[in-house]
Order: structure tokens, then C-alpha cells, then sequence
């Protein structure tokens, strides 16, 4: 069974700019969360989406938005890039919500300029 | 305030030795424990998750589970240096209707050839 998928995996940006992340989750696996880690704040949740809803949120601004579509792919955006930014953004998938294990995806490295 | 919490290390111990790591955390409700291994540049890797009091073995690894204490351990048998890695310890706490898992934030290990 193939594992999560992100593209890209790689994205430089400036300020002030906007991005978008996508992740494909294992087959089956119908929860797609995502997570901010940072060297100083280590891994944090931003959001948990399960069939095409948000079901839980974590402590980050509006900028920080999420979607996520019928075959489960998600995707996320962050507007106004912002130099704190920079991060690796790591996407999970597991079968139901976080109560079940996750699993993580490679992640896509976003340097903000 | 949700919190969980690592000594970050590094723990150095010799090849063939016993690698002992823990983790704390604040919510007595808490239900799910998961141990990831996260190597330098890539994404969590998934050791082994816990959910009932005592001992939980996998191959060379043990999870150990005390409720009452609120903490929760892993054991490595016969360290590789392979294993070293960072372990990031994962509480899934239960917040109003919903859930999030919270990350502490690692403990690094070193095996010394």
C-alpha cells in the first residue's frame, strides 16, 4: 500500500506571498491532519480534516487554512507568507480521527524569503 | 494548558546497551500514547503506540504505560547506532468534542559504535 504523499516537496517563497501544499493520504485512510514543525517550536497541529469537513484546529491565525476533497486529498494554504513561516509541513493520514495512529508523510520544506 | 513533556537530550549510550526514554504529560484523561522515531531531515516514523496500562513489546522496543503517574517510556534493547534518531513521544488528549495530539518536543539519541 502506498504511503502519504506531498507535493512539492521543496518551495521557496517571499514575503507577503501565498502557498499552497497538498497531501494524498495512504488508501483507505479517510483523516488528513497537518503539522507545523520549526526547530524552536518543535512539531505543532495545525488542523485535522475527515470526509471533506475540518474536525479539529490548532492555535495558528487565519492565514492558515485547509481543504480537503471527496477522494480525501487535502490540501493547505497560508497566505501573507510571513518569515516565521519556514517550516516543514508534514501531513498524516489515519483511518478515522486522532484517536487512531497516524501516519506521516514526507513533507514539504517551505522557506520563506 | 495541554502539555507533554521530553528531556531533549542528547542520551548517549553504547552500542548493545539499553536506551531508556520518557515522556510526562499533564492530562490524567488522556487515552492514546504514541512513540515516533524522526531521523535529521525527515519526516516521524511510527515505533509503537499504547493504550492500556503496562507493557507493550515489539521487537527490541517496549512501551510502559502508567496512567496514575502520567507517564509514559520507551525502552530500546540492544541499541543500534542506527537508532539514533530523535523519539518524539505523542499524547492524543480530548479536548471538549474533539481530539488533538500533541507532540512533546523529542528526546535525541546517541549509539556510540
Amino acid at each position: 500500500k502506498a504511503g502519504v504523499t506531498q507535493t512539492p516537496r521543496y518551495l521557496i517563497k517571499t514575503r507577503g506571498q501565498q502557498v499552497t501544499l497538498s497531501c494524498s493520504p495512504i488508501s483507505g485512510h479517510r483523516s488528513v491532519s497537518w503539522y507545523q514543525q520549526t526547530p524552536g517550536q518543535g512539531l505543532q497541529f495545525l488542523f485535522e480534516y475527515f470526509s471533506e469537513t475540518q474536525r479539529n484546529k490548532g492555535n495558528f491565525p487565519g492565514r492558515f487554512s485547509g481543504r480537503q476533497f471527496s477522494n480525501s486529498r487535502s490540501e493547505m494554504n497560508v497566505s501573507t507568507l510571513e518569515l516565521g513561516d519556514s517550516a516543514l509541513y508534514l501531513c498524516a493520514s489515519s483511518t478515522r480521527l486522532l484517536r487512531e495512529t497516524q501516519y506521516f508523510g514526507p513533507g514539504t520544506r517551505l522557506l520563506v524569503l | 494548558q495541554k502539555e507533554v513533556e521530553q528531556n531533549s537530550g542528547p542520551l548517549s549510550v553504547p552500542e548493545g546497551a539499553i536506551a531508556s526514554l520518557n515522556c510526562t504529560y499533564s492530562d490524567r484523561g488522556s487515552q492514546s500514547f504514541f512513540w515516533y522515531r524522526q531521523y535529521s531531515g525527515k519526516s516521524p516514523e511510527l515505533i509503537m503506540f499504547i493504550y492500556s496500562n503496562g507493557d507493550k513489546e515489539d521487537g527490541r522496543f517496549t512501551a510502559q504505560l502508567n496512567k496514575a503517574s502520567q507517564y509514559v517510556s520507551l525502552l530500546i534493547r540492544d541499541s543500534q547506532p542506527s537508532d539514533s534518531a530523535t523519539y518524539l513521544c505523542a499524547v492524543n488528549f480530548r479536548m471538549d468534542s474533539s481530539y488533538k495530539l500533541i507532540f512533546g518536543s523529542g528526546t535525541r539519541l546517541l549509539v556510540r559504535p
